[in-house]
């Protein structure tokens, strides 16, 4: 069975920083991965996700991830950070002989401050 | 793309009762999932139907039941309600391209 860990529950940066969220994960299988944000009182938005091909993976809102296998990880990435990027970010795994069954990180808290 | 809808929003029930709760997903997508998500925490994987049937499950008890509809429509329910039901419940359907599109919950209180 995969898991997923988020190694950072909470992650406070300055605006127009750069921030990186950190996730490894551990699977017996080859995986697929995603990147999802909530936002306060809302459900989950997918931001990205790598399913095969370039390691590095951009998606939505200028943030990108990059996909380590033998590091078994996928970190995500923005180089300047905005108010607006406050929310909780989840990471999360599937394996790609059931890709539909997602399992998802306890989640970072990322807050931006003025 | 019409998205996905769950409803209601927010409910309040008493232990021991029962309770529905209701997802429309996207036309096309045959597969939804329901996951729960306690406060502070990540969603935690309930269960998952294609084409009307169940074809998995997370570590939930047999009083958490669902259905799949033909118009895509599906519904999650709990008997017996415990204090430690209360969450976040989210439906997400699968799209094509990968990825699940989630509605934004229905947030159950037990008290």
């Amino acid at each position: 069975a995969q898991s997923v860990t988020q190694l950072d529950s909470q992650v406070p940066v300055f605006e127009e920083a750069p921030v990186e969220l950190r996730c490894n994960y551990s699977s017996s299988v080859s995986v697929y991965l995603f990147w999802y944000v909530q936002y306060p009182n809302q459900g989950l938005q997918l931001l990205l996700k790598y399913l095969s091909g370039s390691t590095l993976v951009k998606g939505i809102n200028g943030f990108e991830a990059e996909f380590n296998k033998s590091q078994t990880s996928f970190h995500l990435r923005k180089p300047s950070v905005h108010i607006s990027d406050t929310a909780e970010y989840f990471c999360a795994v599937s394996e790609k002989t059931s890709y539909d069954k997602v399992i998802f990180g306890p989640g970072t808290s990322l807050s931006v401050i003025p | 793309e019409t998205g996905v809808t769950q409803s209601p929003t927010h409910l309040i029930k008493t232990r021991g009762q029962q309770v529905t709760l209701r997802c429309s997903s996207q036309s096309g997508h045959n597969t939804v999932s329901w996951y729960q998500q306690a406060l502070g925490q990540g969603p935690q994987f309930i269960f998952q139907y294609y084409r009307e049937e169940e074809n998995g499950r997370g570590n939930f008890p047999p009083r958490f039941s669902g259905l799949q509809f033909p118009n895509y429509s599906s519904e999650l329910n709990v008997n017996a309600l415990e204090l430690d039901d209360s969450a976040l419940y989210l439906c997400a359907s699968l799209s094509q391209t990968g990825g699940y599109t989630f509605g934004s919950g229905t947030r159950l209180t037990v008290v």
